[in-house]
């Protein structure tokens, strides 16, 4: 079946700095690829999304790009700020299992000014 | 457009107590879905609805049944609650015009202690 692994969190980083958040997954067909962002005591959102290989999905200064060859959908910004501190989820859907989105666990962010 | 609402925000319940979560939508999406969120464990999918009268199991429906009589609602019941099904409930909805490319739109959640 499908599946997402992200990496461990949480992630600490100071304000400024550089943002990877790996990601990579599993499909049984070509999945469209997304990230969610959860603010604390939120629901999630969309963050950015990408359909087909090599799309790049941005939003808000993140970026990430769908590499079917090595099956991962990275997160990344450039300069990260304290607002940008949340939970992000990358996920899957598929048509042939009724576009169900597959999450990974999530990966806690935390920036400190 | 209010999105998706969840009512109620917050219950506590006792072990064998029986509830509903309410779900509604007012952006016409055939799609709706509800998922529960365990701590670390992202969010697994209970049941899902590809419209008014059509509904499917998730990876966990153990302990839980859904109805959808129209588009705009999509209830979740939890019959004999039990302290596994405390958790972080959210409903989400989409289109799906877009072959899985769509934007699923999610609720506030509902958090939910059984004791």
């Amino acid at each position: 079946g499908d599946s997402v692994t992200q990496m461990e969190g949480p992630v600490t980083l100071s304000e400024e700095a550089f943002l990877t958040i790996n990601c990579t997954y599993t499909a049984t067909g070509y999945p469209s690829l997304f990230w969610y962002v959860q603010y604390p005591g939120e629901g999630l959102q969309l963050l950015l999304k990408a359909t087909k290989a090599d799309d790049k999905g941005s939003n808000k200064g993140f970026e990430a790009t769908y590499r079917k060859e090595t099956t991962s959908f990275h997160l990344e910004k450039g300069s990260v700020q304290v607002s940008d501190s949340a939970v992000y989820f990358c996920a899957l859907s598929e048509r042939g299992s009724n576009y169900k989105l597959t999450f990974g666990k999530g990966t806690l962010l935390t920036v400190n000014p | 457009n209010a999105g998706v609402t969840q009512t109620p925000k917050f219950r506590i319940l006792k072990i064998g107590q029986s509830m509903t979560l309410q779900c509604a939508q007012d952006m016409n999406h055939n799609y709706m879905y509800w998922y529960r969120q365990d701590p670390g464990m992202g969010l697994k999918l209970i049941y899902y609805s590809v419209g008014a009268g059509i509904t499917d199991k998730g990876e966990v429906p153990n302990g839980y049944n859904v109805s959808r009589s129209t588009t705009e609602d999509f209830p979740l019941r939890l019959e004999l609650a039990a302290p596994s099904q405390t958790s972080v409930y959210f409903c989400a909805s989409s289109t799906q015009r877009g072959m899985g490319s769509d934007t699923q739109y999610f609720g506030p959640g509902t958090r939910l202690t059984v004791l």
